[in-house]
């Protein structure tokens, strides 16, 4: 248990579902992050919440929706996805950019 | 865009062999710097990091070195063991609050008995 926590670990969705990956810290950071991780690519940061407020958004399709209501929990709405959607969702968390803190990720299958 | 790479896809080596994983980087702005180990299955684990204002910095049987003059980070692994299997990741980052860690594309390392 690194002390941040994803459910669910795995997820079956249609493409016309709406779901919902959660993520939580307890290690008392600042800054929540949302990655994609993709099959033989690196991992592709999505969004970036630091003090709650959303700091970067890296041209990220609408279907992706995050949601941060405070410091320790940090939502992914999806909606309409697409195959290619398909990956490893990681949550990390940190104190102004130090101690970073991945969690065990929630597996996506778009079908 | 990526601006952080690994130089090799994969690193096989013997168990007990010190293993040697590279790292370049590509943005002189960066200034802290991190290697992190990936296991089937689990997420990226911080294996150790390291400042810009050093060049060296060592762990329990892993040791961080980075020259600045060429971009290049390394992560050396001493004596390294079935376990030490999965793929390594360096990351850069500009140390101010809101800005987030680049990934490059990692080397898988695998130890065999």
């Amino acid at each position: 248990e690194t002390g941040v926590t994803q459910t669910p670990r795995h997820l079956v969705m249609g493409m016309t579902n709406k779901k919902s990956l959660k993520c939580e810290q307890h290690l008392g950071h600042n800054a929540m992050y949302w990655y994609k991780q993709s099959a033989k690519k690196p991992l592709e940061l999505m969004f970036v919440y630091s003090l709650e407020e959303r700091v970067e958004n890296n041209s990220v399709p609408s279907r992706f929706s995050p949601e941060c209501p405070n410091s320790s929990h940090l939502f992914l709405h999806l909606h309409t996805l697409q195959p290619e959607d398909s990956a490893l969702y990681l949550c990390a968390s940190s104190h102004a950019g130090v101690g970073y803190t991945f969690g065990s990720g929630t597996r996506l299958t778009v079908v | 865009g990526e601006s952080v790479g690994l130089h090799l896809p994969t690193l096989s080596v013997q168990e007990g062999d010190n293993s040697i994983i590279n790292c370049a980087y590509s943005n002189s702005a960066s200034d802290y710097f991190i290697w992190y180990k990936q296991e089937s299955g689990k997420g990226p684990q911080f294996i150790i990091d390291i400042r810009s204002n050093m060049d060296k910095r060592q762990g329990q049987r892993v040791t961080v070195l980075l020259n600045k003059t060429v971009k290049h980070l390394s992560l050396q692994i001493a004596a390294t063991q079935p376990g030490d299997s999965a793929v390594y990741f360096c990351a850069e980052n500009i140390n101010q609050a809101g800005t987030a860690l680049i990934f490059g594309k990692g080397t898988t390392l695998s130890v065999s008995s």
